[in-house]
């Protein structure tokens, strides 16, 4: 079970505008921790995607734009395109008695009708 | 450019072990810290382990502590993961992953993976 919540799964079509979670509990995010997110593409390794909380990386359409607020964390998906279709994780830290762990979100699979 | 590549994957019967390693070039190696994560098949990402660039703070998840071994060579330029006592469900893909913009920030670089297989 990850300590980060997402929905197994999103769709919209081409053009939409569609938002994918990600629920945390005091010791990650919700402690203020930044998150991030990745797209991992078929048969692909992960790509960071956006990071701290809101900022793209270089060469990110601005059509993906990411948020935060207390314990929840959003990635927003606008102008849906085909070649949006892929897993999408988010990502923080989790600081406990052990030290800090990077602990991920159990993914989203976007689907593009 | 940056590239991690990673390598040293196969198929291992269980108890067995295996020892992973990740070549990295492009960036300052020595200065970051660096990750182990594992993707088992058709599954979500999960962290194993973090060793921080002079190597004194290392990390690991609990499904790994005492299995699992992280290690650096900063004159290399290499990153390794030695696995002993593997499990069937050890089976994954296993990437390197770096952390350059800031300390316990995002995972910047991805290797492209080594895929592991434990089975009798």
């Amino acid at each position: 079970q990850s300590v980060l919540t997402q929905p197994p799964s999103v769709s919209g079509a081409p053009g939409q505008r569609v938002t994918i979670s990600c629920t945390g509990g005091s010791s990650n995010n919700g402690a203020g921790y930044d998150v991030h997110w990745y797209q991992q593409l078929p048969g692909a390794a992960p790509k960071l995607l956006i990071y701290g909380n809101n900022i793209r990386t270089s060469g990110v359409p601005d059509r993906f734009s990411g948020s935060r607020s207390g314990t929840s964390a959003s990635l927003v998906i606008s102008g849906l395109q085909a070649e949006d279709e892929a897993d999408y994780y988010c990502q923080s830290s989790d600081f406990s008695l052990s030290g800090s762990e990077v602990v991920f979100g159990g993914g989203t699979k976007l689907t593009v009708l | 450019e940056v590239q991690l590549v990673e390598s040293g994957g196969g198929l291992v019967q269980p108890g067995g072990s295996l020892r992973l390693s990740c070549a990295a070039s492009g960036f300052a190696f020595s200065d970051y810290g660096m990750n182990w994560v594992r993707q088992a098949p058709g599954k979500g990402l999960e962290w194993i382990s973090y060793i921080s660039s002079s190597s004194k703070t290392i990390y690991y998840a609990d499904s790994v502590k005492g299995r699992l071994t992280i290690s650096r060579d900063n004159a290399k330029n290499s990153l390794y993961l030695q696995m002993n006592s593997l499990r069937d469900e050890d089976t994954a893909v296993y990437y390197c992953a770096s952390q350059t913009l800031y300390s316990f920030g995002p995972l910047d670089y991805w290797g492209q993976g080594s895929l592991v297989t434990v089975s009798s």
